[in-house]
């Protein structure tokens, strides 16, 4: 059984560019989480999808949007690079009716130059 | 700001001792307690999670305390090896909300020396 699979592992932009991160969620779940971890810091909540809707959102700017497609599996998309952006960054899924469960998967690490 | 609050910020043991990794929050919303364990360079891996209505669980050499009128709980590891070297992220889920966003705390790295 698969579990949470994340692409690419590592990325290096520059500022002011765009990336867009990928998920694939473990097998059976329907929703899936995005997190932002900084370096030495615990995961901030970004959003989470749940059937290819956004239903929560934490505080984190426009510039960070999502998608998730009908397989479940889900992007992360963020516009306009800051070196603030720097993070590891982190998907999680889970099955929307139990609620509250979440499998990490190890993360995709940006770097912003 | 920070909705869940971990102490200590680092912690070393010798092996067999007892690490105690304690966290407190206010929002009395929150009805779902997990802690999970990450390795440098992994994601984070759910060791073991608690309800309030639960004082305590037990899972292998990890237990969970919680005291829910001191909006306390902590994270015991019997039998410390130095593969339990790690760091250490306690969460609380707020139910109010329709989603399942997980609040963490800042985390507490165990060194577990031989």
């Amino acid at each position: 059984d698969a579990g949470v699979t994340q692409s690419p592992t590592h990325l290096i932009k520059t500022r002011g560019q765009q990336v867009t991160l990928r998920c694939s969620p473990k097998s059976g779940h329907d929703t899936v989480s995005w997190y932002q971890q900084a370096l030495g810091q615990g995961p901030q909540f970004i959003f989470q999808y749940y059937e290819e809707e956004e239903r929560q959102r934490g505080n984190f700017p426009d510039r960070f949007s999502g998608h998730q497609f009908p397989n479940y599996s889900s992007e992360l998309n963020v516009n306009a690079l800051l070196l603030g952006d720097s993070a590891l960054y982190l998907c999680a899924s889970s099955f929307y009716q139990a609620g509250q469960t979440q499998y990490f998967g190890p993360g995709t690490r940006l770097l912003v130059l | 700001q920070q909705q869940v609050k971990q102490s200590p910020q680092s912690l070393i043991v010798q092996k067999g001792g007892i690490p105690i990794i304690n966290c407190a929050y206010e929002n009395t919303a929150f009805d779902y307690f997990p802690w999970y364990q990450q390795f440098p360079g992994k994601g984070p891996a759910l060791l073991i999670a608690i309800r309030p209505d639960v004082s305590e669980k037990k899972e292998g050499r990890f237990t969970i305390s919680f005291n829910k009128s001191a909006k306390q709980f902590s994270l015991h590891i019997m039998d410390s090896q130095p593969g339990d070297s790690a760091t250490y992220f306690c969460a609380a889920r707020d139910h109010s909300n329709s989603g399942y966003a997980l609040n963490f705390g800042k985390g507490t790295s165990l060194l577990v020396t031989p």
